[in-house]
């Protein structure tokens, strides 16, 4: 079974458009998190949900929206897409709590703007 | 806030042969944790190690091991006997034990190269 999964793997839409990924953990964790990885490979934290509650709101713009309808799944909604939107987006988790804490992530999802 | 820098942004290793990849982090705490990453080409990122700053002691697994000089703030990856499933981009995180949010800081990763 994957720990942690995230749909679509692939996305190729055109600037403008509104688009969603889903991601889903079934670890028993209760941290999630959305990081974006651009071109050079650098990765960057955008948001962090513990409990379904939004820990982390690092500095994106609003066009991107976190959803977390519970504490297995973290989905992330895009507005209005732009060029420079496009990137890969993983997802992970990780137990908080007494212990190192580390991430599990998913297999990412290559978002490429048109 | 807490930096990880990463010194080296490739590497490269004949088969077989040692390695060293470098981390250095900036911090004011003295409780946290911190881990390597490996990314190889299928872009799935992996824990390969991690380490508690309160044990001295340099953890180790199997074929990698670390070096951590908390005073000077050090956290290196030695992977022994390279093999060519190695290759693969390796990011240095740190994380707060005092951080309820599970926040981690990423260097900017280091590019393995392993030559047959």
């Amino acid at each position: 079974d994957t720990a942690v999964s995230q749909t679509p793997k692939y996305l190729v839409t055109q600037m403008g458009n509104d688009k969603s990924i889903k991601c889903e953990q079934n670890l028993g964790h209760d941290t999630m998190y959305w990081y974006k990885q651009d071109s050079k490979k650098f990765l960057k934290i955008m948001f962090s949900y513990n409990n379904k509650e939004l820990i982390i709101n690092e500095t994106v713009p609003n066009r991107f929206s976190p959803k977390s309808p519970d504490k297995a799944h973290l989905n992330l909604h895009i507005n209005s897409l732009e060029l420079g939107d496009s990137a890969v987006y993983f997802c992970a988790s990780s137990l908080i709590g007494g212990g190192p804490g580390e991430q599990y992530f998913g297999p990412g999802t290559r978002l490429t703007v048109t | 806030a807490q930096t990880v820098t990463q010194s080296q942004p490739e590497m490269s290793v004949q088969e077989a042969e040692t390695v060293t990849l470098s981390c250095t982090y900036d911090t004011s705490e003295s409780d946290y944790y911190l881990f390597w990453y490996k990314q190889p080409p299928s872009r799935q990122m992996i824990l390969v190690i991690r380490q508690e700053a309160y044990k001295q002691q340099n953890a180790t697994e199997n074929r990698f091991s670390v070096n951590f000089q908390k005073a000077a703030k050090s956290f290196s990856l030695k992977i022994s006997d390279s093999q060519l499933g190695d290759a693969a981009m390796y990011f240095c995180a740190y994380r707060s034990a005092a951080s309820n949010a599970g926040k981690s800081t990423f260097g900017d990763g280091t590019t393995l190269t392993v030559k047959p």
